[in-house]
Order: C-alpha cells, then structure tokens, then sequence
C-alpha cells in the first residue's frame, strides 16, 4: 500500500518551455500533497505544500508562478514549470500524506533537464 | 531551509559488518523518519517512530526516537551490498494537524565492500 507514481521519469525540454510533472497516490486518497527539488548529492528541498481544493502553500523563495501546482483531485497533484530554464534543472520528488497517519510517501522522481 | 544535523555524512564499509547513523535537532519533534534513497530514485520509508523512547525494528534495520525527542539513531546490522544508497531521517511536528511537512537531515551516503 501507499504508493505513489510519477510522471515523466525524465524530461528534457527547451529553455523557454513549459513542462508539467505528474504526482499520483495509485492505493490512496491523499489530501495532502509536497513537492521537493533535490539537487546532487543533497538532501530534498520543500518547494510547496499543496492541499486538495485550495492553494499550494510555497516555501519562502520559491516563485508560485514559476512553480504553478494544482491540486485537483484525492489522487492528483501536477506542478508545472513555467518559462524553464537551465537552471531549473534538477530532480524534482513528489510525496503524499496517506491520512489518518502523518507519515509521507515518495513518488520516484522526475529528472528534468533544460537545454 | 532548516535541516537536521545527520552524521556520519558518509561510510565505506565491510559487507556483514553492522551501521549506525543518528541525527540530532535543535528543536523538538513528535514524529521520526527514516528513509533510504537509490540513485535516480524517490526515497522509500524504512521506519516511522512515534513515541520519545522508542525502539522500532524493520528487519535488519532498528531505530530509536529520543527520549529528548531532538534526536534518533538508526541502526543496520550484517550489512548486505544492497544497503547501499543515502539514508535520510526527518523529523515531523504534527500537532493540531499542523506541521505536516518534513525536516530532513542533509544524508549518510553508505558504500558497502562485498
């Protein structure tokens, strides 16, 4: 139980360009959802905390329109980078709250790279 | 952001021999956690603690919460090659559905010898 998809694995795309990431709880409602950026060899970073039905939540420094996340559904959560750049380039995690328990779930990651 | 004091950063260790790593805060937590991290993966759930003191075991892994509740150690015995990996903990304060998010440590990179 507790699991938790991501989508893509790995996405290369253009400066420029938007990409949307995908963040599903396949066994799970989740009402609550994060997102983490983790640069090489470091530990993750939470970039925003995004609840089902309201606004995300952005960690201090963190752009809200850069980093747009939608929360639209128990099972759904996309952040989507806009106008990438080089160096948003990172590997960017996903994790979901199953609920009554506290304890968070990761999804797998997505490694994306801008060119 | 805010992060835990994880140590050591890193081991390099004989297969069968056993790990330990622990991380300290400055600050208070009401939950622990402790993950492990492959290359190009999302970390998994190793060992949720609940409770100052205790002691949680998930096969040859076993960690402890605190009894200051600013600290937690995990332990790995007879090491295996596929212990490898980055272990972080992460510390949660989740009073009054508050503070869901994680604090996490910066990691302990182990490298096991076969």
């Amino acid at each position: 139980g507790a699991v938790v998809s991501q989508h893509p694995s790995r996405v290369i795309c253009k400066s420029g360009t938007s990409v949307k990431i995908e963040c599903r709880s396949l066994d799970f409602q989740a009402t609550t959802m994060f997102w983490y950026r983790q640069f090489p060899k470091k530990s993750l970073m939470l970039m925003a905390t995004s609840n089902e039905g309201s606004k995300a939540t952005y960690e201090q420094g963190v752009e809200k329109d850069k980093f747009l996340i939608n929360h639209a559904s128990l099972t759904l959560s996309t952040l989507t980078v806009t106008s990438a750049h080089p160096e948003d380039s990172s590997f960017y995690i996903c994790s979901a709250r199953n609920p009554p328990g506290y304890e968070q779930y990761f999804g797998p990651g997505t490694r994306l790279t801008v060119t | 952001g805010q992060q835990l004091n994880q140590s050591p950063q890193s081991m390099f260790i004989q297969e069968g021999e056993d790990v330990s790593m622990n991380c300290t805060s400055s600050s208070i937590f009401n939950t622990w956690l402790w993950y492990k991290q492959d290359p190009g993966e999302g970390p998994v759930l190793l060992i949720a603690l609940y409770k100052a003191g205790e002691l949680t075991s998930n096969g040859r892994l076993t960690a402890q919460f605190g009894i200051t509740r600013k600290d937690s150690f995990l332990n790995i015995s007879a090491s295996i090659p596929s212990d490898v990996g980055i272990y972080f903990c992460a510390g949660q304060l989740t009073q009054n559905n508050a503070g869901n998010m994680l604090t996490f440590g910066g990691g302990t990179r182990l490298m096991v010898k076969p």
